[in-house]
């Protein structure tokens, strides 16, 4: 089974500041995926990062990039120089290769930026 | 990058009437389209798995009676939620994975806001 952990219900930030995003992970699968996703409050899911388990560098994509511990099951998220429009709900996810490639979601975190 | 949409964006309906919501990949084939629910101020929760041309696969603990879904092409999966009651006031949101794309990339559409009075 997979298990996707976020313990931040909320978070804040200073504006133009760094911040990270907790995220662990527990699964039996050799082979897995994890990815980020912003949801405004528009509700749509925006596609962050994604770090393949195999892959031994981390993640960077603009001003995100993805802290992969491998040992100790983390993929926490760190967002550089926080804009306003950052202020958002960030859900970390798992694709499986043995659960049929479905996304298991965290329970998210809210991120507030604060000008 | 893949477009996914669904239709209606939001709805509003009477106890016990039923609901369809339409999710399409409007610029690729999806053999696979998932649908999610997600209540105010939680995660998404992974409903069911529909298979174009084949039964949905259900996720433990949601009724397939009542959350009937039908991937009759490969562009469109709908969902439709019998006899609504106010319980199953949600946002429902679809995802489809463009097959030549691999398995990591999976497109959401907007949601779909279902509030049952």
């Amino acid at each position: 089974a997979q298990k996707i952990t976020q313990t931040q219900p909320g978070m804040f930030v200073q504006e133009k500041e760094a911040v990270t995003l907790d995220c662990t992970y527990d699964t039996s699968d050799q082979s897995y995926g994890l990815f980020w996703y912003k949801q405004p409050s528009s509700g749509e899911m925006i596609f962050l990062i994604y770090q393949g388990s195999y892959d031994e560098q981390n993640a960077t994509e603009g001003r995100y990039s993805l802290n992969f511990q491998k040992a100790r099951k983390s993929a926490n998220l760190v967002i550089s120089a926080s804009q306003l429009g950052d202020s958002a709900m960030y859900f970390c996810a798992m694709r499986g290769t043995n659960t049929g490639n479905q996304f298991y979601f965290g329970t998210g975190t809210s991120l507030t930026v604060i000008p | 990058g893949a477009v996914v949409s669904q239709h209606p964006s939001w709805v509003i309906c009477k106890s016990g009437t039923s609901v369809k919501i339409e999710c399409r990949s409007l610029d690729f084939q999806a053999t696979t389209m998932f649908w999610y629910r997600q209540f105010p101020k939680q995660s998404l929760m992974l409903m069911a798995t529909s298979n174009e041309g084949s039964k949905a696969t259900y996720e433990q603990g949601v009724e397939k009676d009542k959350f009937l879904i039908n991937h009759a092409s490969l562009t469109l999966s709908t969902l439709t939620v019998t006899s609504a009651h106010p319980e199953d006031s949600s946002f429902y949101i679809c995802s489809a994975r463009p097959p030549q794309r691999g398995y990591n990339e999976q497109f959401f559409g907007p949601g779909t806001r279902l509030t049952v009075l």
